[in-house]
């Protein structure tokens, strides 16, 4: 199957800090790019859709200007979670669509501390 | 919002045993896909379905798409320790709503030596 990275993949940080996270499509190109977020024992939770070249669409109650995404490529798009706070802990995993399929990236583990 | 229901949330095998599990949804879906996720990484892809009716295998596992469209199910013969972990299904709506998948709550397995 095709191969999603992601960039890093733990992160610690300080309140108040912002944080960027990387997801690349490795062997394939990808106008549409999924991020998500993942507490503990639970599924996975729709945060927005990155469309290349255009903006993001957000799922209802998802702060866009706390989660910045940009999708500047065909095999890049990046999450920046802005002023990060300790509830913003979480597991972030982004998705790639190739033809019907969507392929997951490993997931980045951030800590606000 | 859609939800898909899937069952069970969590099993207790014996190595060697054979696994079921199912979604199940009052939506139509024209893409099913079933996942295993293990801790601390995303999701591994572990087979697509498409079209209604379609019975899929990959190794021992065995997926059907069903027959109605709003369910699907997966089943795994002869469980081995490495099969621990959580499976997720998730759909595809026939109406696409961008093209986001809708995820299952997740079957958590433990399969004992």
């Amino acid at each position: 199957g095709a191969v999603v990275s992601q960039h890093p993949s733990r992160v610690i940080c300080k309140s108040g800090t912002s944080v960027k996270i990387e997801c690349r499509s490795l062997d394939f190109q990808a106008t549409t790019m999924f991020w998500y977020r993942q507490f503990p024992k639970q599924s996975l939770m729709l945060m927005a859709t990155s469309n290349e070249g255009s903006k993001a669409t957000y799922e209802q109650g998802v702060e866009k200007d706390k989660f910045l995404i940009n999708h500047a490529s065909l095999t890049l798009s990046t999450l920046t979670v802005t002023s990060a706070h300790p509830e913003d802990s979480s597991f972030y995993i982004c998705s790639a669509r190739e033809s019907g399929e969507q392929f997951f990236g490993p997931g980045t583990r951030l800590t606000v501390l | 919002g859609q939800q898909l229901n899937q069952s069970p949330q969590s099993m207790f095998i014996q190595e060697g045993e054979d696994v079921s599990m199912n979604c199940t949804s009052s939506s139509i879906f024209n893409t099913w896909l079933w996942y295993k996720q293990e801790p601390g990484e995303g999701p591994v892809l572990l087979i697509a379905l498409y079209k209604a009716g379609e019975l899929t295998s990959n190794g021992r596992l065995t997926a059907q798409f069903g027959i109605t469209r709003k369910d699907s199910f997966l089943n795994i013969s002869a469980s081995i320790p490495s099969d621990v972990g959580i499976y997720f299904c998730a759909g595809r709506l026939v109406y696409n709503q961008g093209g986001k998948l809708i995820f299952g709550q997740g079957t958590e397995l433990s399969v004992k030596p």
